[in-house]
């Protein structure tokens, strides 16, 4: 089976600019989360989504959204950029919808905003 | 505020040694727990995983011991091989949350020379 793929790997944008990124969770998964990784923070919880539903959020401002696809895969999107938001975006995915079903990250999409 | 600690950023180990990591956690909610693996550039591989209602979980070369009264887990890595030189980051389920969010450690960066 093919893992979890993200696009772009890497993007580079400035302040007040918006991105998008993509994840593509293995066949079958129907659990994708999101999470920003920084080195003063670790890894971050943004939210989930099973069966096209947002089911659970971290402690992000409103600028950080995403939505899934009948066909599971999932986007975020990340509006009026700001230097901080500088970071490993990394997608997990899961065969769902229970809580311990292990989660399978991607290589990850690393953001530089300039 | 940080529910997941790993105080110990750097672990260095010669090859064939024990690694011990440790990872302490502050939510009495957390009740099932995950050790990931990350090497630059890939994302986190899920390595070990224990459950509360036990104290240990082992898999191979890699050991997961719990201390519940302590809110304290370790990850034992005998021998240890340079292979295993990777950022490790312990993680956390809250079973008050619906579906997969994971509580995150900062990680810890272990190094196993020849």
């Amino acid at each position: 089976k093919a893992g979890v793929t993200q696009t772009p790997r890497y993007l580079i944008k400035t302040r007040g600019q918006q991105v998008t990124l993509s994840c593509s969770p293995i066949s079958g998964h129907r659990s994708v989360s999101w999470y920003q990784q920084t080195p003063g923070q670790g890894l971050q919880f943004l939210f989930e989504y099973f069966s096209e539903t947002q089911r659970n959020k971290g402690n992000f401002p409103g600028r950080f959204s995403g939505r899934q696809f009948s066909n599971s895969r999932s986007e975020m999107n990340v509006s009026t950029l700001e230097l901080g938001d500088s970071a490993l975006y990394l997608c997990a995915s899961s065969p769902g919808p229970t809580r311990t079903d292990t989660q399978y990250f991607g290589p990850g999409t690393r953001l530089t905003v300039l | 505020d940080q529910q997941v600690k790993q105080n110990s950023p750097s672990l260095s180990v010669q090859e064939g040694r024990i690694s011990i990591l440790n990872c302490d956690y502050t939510n009495s909610m957390f009740d099932y727990f995950l050790w990931y693996k990350k090497y630059p550039a890939e994302g986190p591989t899920f390595l070990i995983s224990i459950s509360s209602i036990k104290d240990k979980n082992e898999d191979g070369r890699f050991t997961v011991f719990l201390n519940k009264s302590a809110k304290h887990l370790s990850l034992h890595i005998v021998p240890s091989q340079p292979g295993d030189s990777a950022v490790y980051f312990c993680a956390a389920s809250d079973r008050g949350s619906t579906l997969g969010r994971l509580y995150f450690g900062r990680g810890t960066q272990l190094t196993v020379w020849p």
